[in-house]
């Protein structure tokens, strides 16, 4: 399967613990995304990299929340102190980094994160 | 303020019938417009992606229309099958960024036998 592939699917834990997500785009994509989605609602994007610059970062994102992607392929999303609104279902996508835009961004399943 | 609105909240139809799903959108400066299906517990899929000079564009059985003067958009689906139970997501993309996608709320569409 060569998509956007997330992991884990599923993350349940305490309120106050740390969680980490992992995405890896599809290989020859240079754009990476990162989004929220609560039931009901479209995706909230929450930040945005080229290779491995991160070139935006959504207001939504608390200082809690971090994100990387070290050598320009796989990302991580880390959230710390984890709190009962952060449950939410977690978007990885990617594109490729073409003038113009108009290039639809891929998605993997995301990562279900429940907080107790 | 960028926004994309879609009606109905949500659909029942009967397998084999056709529907159509709105998006009215004042998304500025705009750039183009797409059409995700998101099946539950899924990411979305891509359907299609509109710019300003396409006004219709079809994958399949799904068949998009684009009024960039009115601002408004179609999704229409023929024939409808069990498989297109899901919701699809309108969102409009902002003139010069890739990222800046302004997303709708999603229409939930229901297929029944």
């Amino acid at each position: 399967d060569t998509g956007v592939s997330q992991d884990p699917r599923h993350k349940i834990t305490k309120r106050g613990q740390n969680v980490t997500f992992r995405c890896d785009p599809i290989s020859e994509h240079n754009r990476l995304y990162w989004y929220r989605q609560t039931l009901g609602q479209g995706p909230e994007f929450l930040t945005y990299f080229q290779n491995e610059a991160q070139l935006e970062k959504s207001r939504l994102l608390s200082d809690r929340f971090s994100a990387e992607r070290p050598k320009g392929s796989f990302s991580t999303l880390e959230i710390q102190r984890t709190e009962q609104g952060d449950s939410a279902m977690y978007l990885c996508a990617s594109s490729p980094g073409t003038p113009g835009g108009n290039q639809p961004q891929h998605f993997g399943d995301g990562t279900r994160l429940s907080i107790l | 303020k960028n926004q994309v609105e879609q009606s109905p909240q949500s659909l029942i139809i009967l397998e084999g019938k056709n529907c159509t799903l709105q998006c009215n959108y004042t998304v500025s400066p705009f750039s183009n417009l797409r059409w995700y299906k998101q099946d539950t517990g899924r990411g979305p899929v891509s359907l299609t992606i509109m710019t300003f000079s396409e006004n219709t564009k079809s994958n399949g059985r799904y068949t998009a229309t684009l009024d960039a003067d009115t601002k408004q958009s179609s999704l229409h689906i023929t024939a409808s099958q069990l498989s297109d139970s899901a919701s699809y997501i309108c969102v409009v993309s902002k003139e010069g960024s890739n990222y800046q996608l302004i997303w709708g709320a999603g229409t939930k569409l229901i297929i029944k036998p």
